[in-house]
């Protein structure tokens, strides 16, 4: 069974640079995934922030920027703000019409 | 303004059944592949469905499979899921959400309507 693995946690201090990952249990994460990050405050339904690896959605900040980092791909948020302080996730496109998202990354600012 | 809205979340005993739509408006619906994507409470994103944009076809998660049913009516602007069924961890909130481009696309999810709660209880 494939497993999308994400930090549980982080913590980034305001002004700082975090980079949050996305990986597989088994292989390599490429851009053949389509890697897509969203992210989401509490009670609220999840926004896309970058798509296709590394394709920044409409309004996102050039804070946050997508890649792929040796065998995962990643989301770097630089200069964090307060208001970065939420639940991130990834999702993957496995082939064969199947998605799968990471569990998630909950980021602390402080 | 594009926006996808979901009804028919509701409390449901286990065994019984629901469907849930999302209607659609301010986009060719036609043209996007439409998914599901569910969360249970405190937990994280689960992806449940996609149908393709033409309805040609459609594939589910492994928890769902068997169960539930996507479609969609073109004339309505309306994507369904018809769950069957139910077991207490099918509790959760209900996404639907617009692939991100028209056709067959395999990237990401752009647009997400505001959820709709599932509740499995006896």
């Amino acid at each position: 069974q494939t497993v999308v693995t994400q930090e549980p946690s982080f913590s980034v201090s305001p002004g700082g640079t975090v980079t949050l990952t996305c990986g597989l249990n088994s292989g390599s994460v490429s851009t053949a995934y389509y890697p897509t990050w969203y992210r989401q405050t509490p009670g609220q339904a999840p926004r896309i922030l970058v798509y296709s690896t590394n394709t920044r959605s409409s309004g996102v900040p050039d804070r946050f920027s997508g890649s792929i980092l040796g065998d995962k791909a990643a989301l770097t948020i630089t200069g964090a703000q307060a208001d970065d302080e939420c639940d991130y996730y990834c999702v993957l496109y496995m082939g064969g019409g199947i998605w799968v998202f990471g569990g998630g990354t909950k980021l602390t600012v402080l | 303004q594009v926006q996808l809205v979901e009804s028919g979340g509701g409390v449901v005993q286990p065994g019984r059944s629901l469907r849930l739509s999302c209607a659609a408006s301010g986009f060719t619906f036609s043209n996007y592949g439409m998914h599901w994507v569910r969360q249970a409470p405190g937990k994280g994103l689960e992806w449940v469905a996609v149908i393709w944009f033409d309805g040609s076809d459609k594939y589910y998660g492994d928890s769902v499979k068997g169960r539930f049913t996507i479609s969609r009516d073109t004339s309505k602007n309306t994507l369904y899921l018809q769950m069957n069924s139910l077991r207490a961890e099918d509790t959760a909130v209900y996404y639907c959400a617009r692939a991100q481009y028209s056709g067959r696309y395999f990237g990401g999810f752009d647009i997400w309507g505001q959820g709709t709660m599932v509740t499995v209880s006896s």
